[in-house]
């Protein structure tokens, strides 16, 4: 199966600083890739939708200018959280799908644990 | 947008009873209604999905049903086992252009005691 890689699978900053999180499809070109954040005890909620050379879709309520996200090539998205604050704390997880996998089929990277201190 | 509601919210059940979670959305353009189990810490991972053309599908101990004209589908898991226990979301979608943007439901935590 399709396989993503995503890392750092955690990381612990201090408040004020940025956080660069990258997502890798490994076997396959994710023609779109998603960012999901998940708070502890609770559902994942879709921050962006990211397609190759373009920009990134945010949904409602999330800051574009706090959560920066680059899709550069058909393999690679990353998330960088800047100026981070412990409101950031966080499980962050990107997904990704590919025109050749079925409608709605994601595929998931294994998930980033932000802590801000 | 989509509205997903996931009930019941926690679910306790002896081991080898069944488990059912009910899943309702609200857009009638949903085409895609998959089931994901999360582990605690680890991604979710895709444990069944159905698509508008059928009605029930089924895989072992796990099944889906779907009823588009109510708008909900649920999750069906029979003889359950302790490792069964884990948090489980439903996730409909819209196919086609919007591939894989899809809308969790709130959670289930199941827990299966031996």
């Amino acid at each position: 199966g399709a396989v993503v890689s995503q890392h750092p699978s955690w990381v612990i900053c201090k408040s004020g600083t940025s956080v660069k999180i990258e997502c890798r499809s490994l076997d396959f070109q994710a023609t779109t890739m998603f960012w999901y954040r998940q708070f502890p005890k609770q559902s994942l909620m879709l921050m962006a939708t990211s397609n190759e050379g373009s920009k990134a879709t945010y949904e409602q309520g999330v800051e574009k200018d706090k959560f920066l996200i680059n899709h550069a090539s058909l393999t690679l998205s990353t998330l960088t959280v800047t100026s981070a604050h412990p409101e950031d704390s966080s499980f962050y997880i990107c997904s990704a799908s590919w025109r050749g996998g079925r409608a709605g089929e994601l595929f998931f990277g294994e998930g980033s644990r932000l802590t801000v201190l | 947008g989509e509205n997903v509601e996931q009930h019941p919210s926690t679910l306790s059940v002896q081991e080898g009873d069944s488990a059912v979670i009910k899943c309702t959305y609200s857009d009638s353009a949903s085409n895609y209604f998959p089931w994901y189990k999360q582990e605690l810490g680890k991604r979710p991972q895709l444990i069944i999905d159905i698509r508008s053309n059928v009605g029930e599908k089924k895989d072992q101990r796990i099944a889906v049903t779907l009823n588009k004209t109510a708008k909900h589908f649920s999750l069906h898991i029979t003889e359950t086992q302790p490792e069964d226990s884990a948090v489980y979301f439903c996730a409909p979608a819209v196919g086609g252009t919007s591939y894989g943007k899809l809308t969790f439901g709130q959670g289930t935590i199941l827990t299966v005691h031996p």
